[in-house]
């Protein structure tokens, strides 16, 4: 198995530009996260989706902020617009849950910068 | 409001020695408890997953305990190596709930 795949792996983008990132979890995972992690604040959960469906979206920072996982195999993060606030490194995590066994595998990473 | 703290935040070490890393809790009721070892610039890779009813796990020379009437937790290395050197996180989650909470991690540098 590839693991979980997240692309593209650096982006740099101007202030107000849209952003898309995107993420393969492993084949045959249920639960997909999408977490943020910044020096400051270090690792912050976004949001989270079971069967596809989002479970818990309380950590998206704003409405400029959305997810989708149309299916099982692909999910992606959307800021529109960006700011430069918005710089940190996005992770994409996916975990196969049986009886609340939560343990994750996490993709490399998008490091994101907003200029 | 669950929050993980570890100390130290950084530690130098020769190589050899064994070390220990720890990682508190403020909410007992977890449900996991999981390590994680990031290299720079890449994603976080587990370690070691403890199920609230386990008190340690072990993998080669990693072993990680839990204690959680304290609200602690310990990953040890043995005979640490220079590519031992990462950032270690512990993260917690609660029952029912897929939402992990993490430390802010334990620079380690290994020195040879």
């Amino acid at each position: 198995d590839a693991g979980v795949i997240q692309s593209p792996r650096h982006e740099v983008t101007e202030m107000g530009q849209e952003v898309t990132l995107r993420c393969k979890p492993i084949s045959g995972h249920n639960s997909l996260f999408w977490y943020r992690q910044t020096m400051m604040r270090g690792l912050e959960l976004l949001i989270y989706f079971n069967n596809n469906v989002p479970i818990d979206d309380s950590g998206m920072p704003e409405d400029r902020f959305s997810a989708k996982m149309p299916n099982a195999s692909f999910s992606t993060l959307k800021i529109q617009p960006s700011e430069p606030r918005d710089s940190a490194v996005y992770f994409c995590a996916s975990s196969l849950t049986i009886r609340g066994h939560y343990g994750y595998t996490f993709g490399s990473g998008t490091r994101l910068t907003v200029v | 409001k669950q929050e993980v703290t570890q100390i130290p935040a950084a530690l130098s070490v020769p190589e050899g020695e064994n070390l220990v890393l720890n990682c508190s809790f403020t909410d007992s009721a977890i449900y996991n408890l999981q390590w994680f070892r990031q290299d720079p610039g890449k994603g976080l890779t587990s370690l070691l997953l403890i199920q609230s009813s386990q008190r340690e796990q072990t993998s080669g020379r990693l072993n990680a305990s839990l204690d959680k009437s304290s609200g602690r937790s310990t990953l040890y290395i043995a005979a640490s190596q220079p590519g031992d050197s990462a950032t270690y996180l512990c993260a917690v989650n609660r029952p029912g709930t897929y939402k992990y909470i993490f430390g802010t991690g334990t620079r380690l540098k290994v020195l040879a």
